[in-house]
């Protein structure tokens, strides 16, 4: 199947803790991006990467480290979970500046 | 940071009725999109509008990008029951490196 895909769904961690989200698409798109959806479903942009360079950085903390290995990947570290941090993030994908195709999600609960 | 306007917050209508939404912003976009996502669910891309006074059909949806460039509604024509779900629009501008602003989204229950 052509599309945006997220591992893991669901991730339950313990504050402190380091995870990874990983990212991928089969789209052809050049641009990929994380996006963050809070408890009152809005959603917000992160990063974005156009060819494995960072374009956005929406002043996230730097214990968000984003990592492209290749076109079709993006992943998403994050350090020393906290709290606050719980909430869905998104992976998606476009072409330059066209409409962005977003992943299933990966919902992250930090306890 | 900057959200869309979207009104209504939430409606409950009856299987089979016509629904309206709109998204209004203070800033002009070159590009207007709507998502609808299902509980669970990455959100899914409905239609897009690239031109401002466009107005597009994707099987009972209509969307139009207003002429201002500050709005955009969509309508959904003789609603089901998958038709549940928030709905959000997106404004876009060229430029920006592809960041995508969204609406506060329209939550949307269908009765039978």
């Amino acid at each position: 199947d052509t599309a945006v895909s997220q591992t893991p769904k669901y991730l339950v961690t313990q504050m402190g803790n380091d995870k990874s989200i990983k990212c991928e698409q089969n789209l052809g798109h050049d641009t990929m991006y994380w996006y963050k959806q809070d408890s009152k479903k809005f959603l917000k942009i992160m990063f974005s990467y156009n060819n494995k360079e960072l374009i956005i950085n929406e002043t996230v903390p730097n214990r968000f480290s984003p990592k492209s290995p290749d076109k079709a990947h993006l992943n998403l570290h994050i350090n020393s979970l906290e709290l606050g941090d719980s909430a869905v993030y998104f992976c998606a994908s476009s072409t330059g500046e066209m409409a962005q195709y977003f992943g299933p999600g990966t919902r992250l609960t930090v306890l | 940071g900057q959200q869309l306007n979207q009104s209504p917050q939430s409606m409950f209508i009856q299987e089979g009725e016509d629904v309206s939404m709109n998204c209004t912003s203070s800033s002009i976009f070159n590009t207007w999109l709507w998502y609808k996502q299902d509980p669970g669910e990455g959100p899914v891309l409905l239609i897009a509008l690239y031109k401002a006074g466009e107005l597009t059909s994707n099987g009972r949806l209509t969307a139009q990008f207003g002429i201002t460039r500050k709005d955009s509604f969509l309508n959904i024509s003789a609603s089901i029951p998958s038709d549940v779900g928030i709905y959000f629009c997106a404004g876009l501008n060229t430029g920006t490196a592809s960041k995508l602003t969204f609406g506060t989204g329209t939550r949307l229950q269908v009765t039978l």
